[in-house]
């Protein structure tokens, strides 16, 4: 596999629904991120993976958002009862190496969720 | 807390100009810094980056020197082409802010022949 993908591409939910936002890192990253990325705005960070642990989570804006990856592969980003200021792309990354912070972040093309 | 402000687009230049994009940065800690580019339809990808003061950052003609004395890492390119049109992030990331990237609004670049 190539890159980080993310699915589904688009997703169109009503007010209230449930979503699942699912994203497939590169082979062997062990870290993985979601961001949020309103429209004409840079991505914000939502929450933060090393494995299976989520380290840090201080970027989800409610407890409407969970984030799991319990085998430290694939993630799920998951929105509960939605609202429109939801709407947004929701990007996923992933990095090698523990300490990202001097090694490339290699982002999904991400998903777009519209809420009506 | 730790951000980023970034130079307002959209920007537009003709093929060859000089082209520069303003980042400064506001950090209690020793920041790396970074610039982002996203072309039409594809996702973020790193650019360049710098992991301390002085330190220059440069990939495909793009450079930018990391300033501590005026917190700025703006971006510049001699001569830019059509294929340099694009979203550019400016980014910062440090030890007080754990494992968050702090992003920049983006600044959108056309560049016509």
């Amino acid at each position: 596999g190539a890159g980080v993908s993310q699915s589904p591409r688009y997703k169109v939910a009503k007010r209230g629904q449930d979503v699942a936002l699912r994203c497939d890192p590169i082979s062997g990253h062990v870290s993985l991120f979601w961001y949020q990325q309103a429209l004409g705005q840079g991505p914000e960070f939502l929450t933060y993976f090393q494995n299976e642990a989520q380290l840090d989570k201080s970027g989800l804006p409610s407890d409407r958002f969970f984030a799991e990856r319990p085998e430290g592969s694939v993630s799920t980003l998951k929105i509960q009862r939605t609202q429109q200021e939801d709407s947004a792309v929701y990007l996923c990354a992933s990095s090698r190496n523990r300490e990202p912070l001097f090694y490339e972040q290699y982002f999904g093309p991400g998903t777009r969720l519209t809420v009506t | 807390g730790d951000s980023v402000t970034q130079m307002e687009g959209p920007v537009t230049l003709s093929e060859e100009a000089f082209l520069t994009i303003n980042c400064t940065y506001t950090a209690t800690g020793y920041p790396s810094l970074f610039w982002y580019v996203q072309y039409p339809g594809e996702g973020l990808q790193l650019l360049l980056k710098a992991t301390k003061a002085d330190d220059k950052g440069s990939n495909k003609g793009f450079e930018a020197t990391y300033r501590k004395e005026t917190t700025s890492f703006h971006l510049e390119k001699g001569s830019v082409q059509v294929s340099d049109s694009a979203v550019y992030f400016c980014a910062l990331s440090s030890s007080n802010t754990g494992n968050q990237f702090y992003f920049g609004t983006g600044t959108s670049l056309t560049v016509i022949p």
